[in-house]
């Protein structure tokens, strides 16, 4: 079956410095990878949804520059956040669907924590 | 703004009881999926619909893109079923997922 997953599972990190996380496909070719941010109040804000062969598509308030994504395969995709601070904390997911498969499939989440 | 809007924001059951979740969107969903997320934050696939009704256990879920609405059913509550709930509606002519604010389940004894 169609599985994601994510690594890593959490990370704490100090104001301004990094945190990549990374999604791999198992089963199903990743033919778009979605990435969201759920806040500590359990909100989903969609981050970017990135296609292969298409450019990456941030919704408002997320920037490449803070959230460079990478997708070079249709088996995975990684995600930075660029200088995190204390607004960044929160569960990032990952959401993979395959050319022929309409559901999301998400990994367990990387959750962030900002000293 | 806010595409899906979804209800109750929390609701408590007792053992064997049931009751409705729903999700009204304010645009046009080409579908819509229903999630149980754990106390670790997975986020478990409960349905996926583009139309129609699925069934699965005690667990049903319907999809009215026209009326722009999806519910799901819990019936015979089990202790087991406490969680969080959230439905995910995909944008027609989109590709994006917006997810609702969730409903917090507790089911008591």
């Amino acid at each position: 079956g169609a599985l994601v997953y994510q690594y890593p599972r959490r990370t704490i990190c100090k104001s301004g410095t990094s945190m990549r996380m990374e999604c791999q496909a198992v089963g199903f070719q990743a033919t778009s990878v979605a990435w969201y941010r759920q806040s500590p109040q359990k909100t989903f804000e969609l981050i970017a949804l990135s296609t292969v062969n298409s450019a990456i598509k941030y919704e408002q308030n997320f920037t490449q520059e803070k959230f460079p994504i990478s997708h070079p395969n249709l088996s995975f995709s990684s995600m930075t956040v660029l200088n995190a601070y204390l607004e960044d904390r929160g569960l990032y997911l990952c959401g993979a669907r395959g050319q022929n498969t309409g559901q999301l499939y998400f990994g367990e989440g990387s959750k962030l924590t900002v000293l | 703004g806010d595409q899906v809007e979804q209800s109750p924001s929390a609701l408590s059951l007792h053992e064997g009881t049931g009751s409705a979740l729903r999700c009204n969107f304010t645009t046009t969903m080409r579908a819509v999926q229903w999630f149980q997320q754990n106390s670790r934050g997975s986020l478990i696939n409960l349905f996926y619909l583009a139309s129609g009704t699925k069934e699965n256990g005690r667990l049903k879920s319907t999809f009215n893109s026209k009326e722009s609405y999806s519910t799901l059913h819990i019936r015979d509550a089990q202790l087991e079923d406490s969680g969080t709930y959230f439905c995910a509606a995909e944008e027609t002519g989109y590709q994006n997922f917006y997810f609702g604010k969730g409903t917090s389940l507790t089911v008591i004894p």
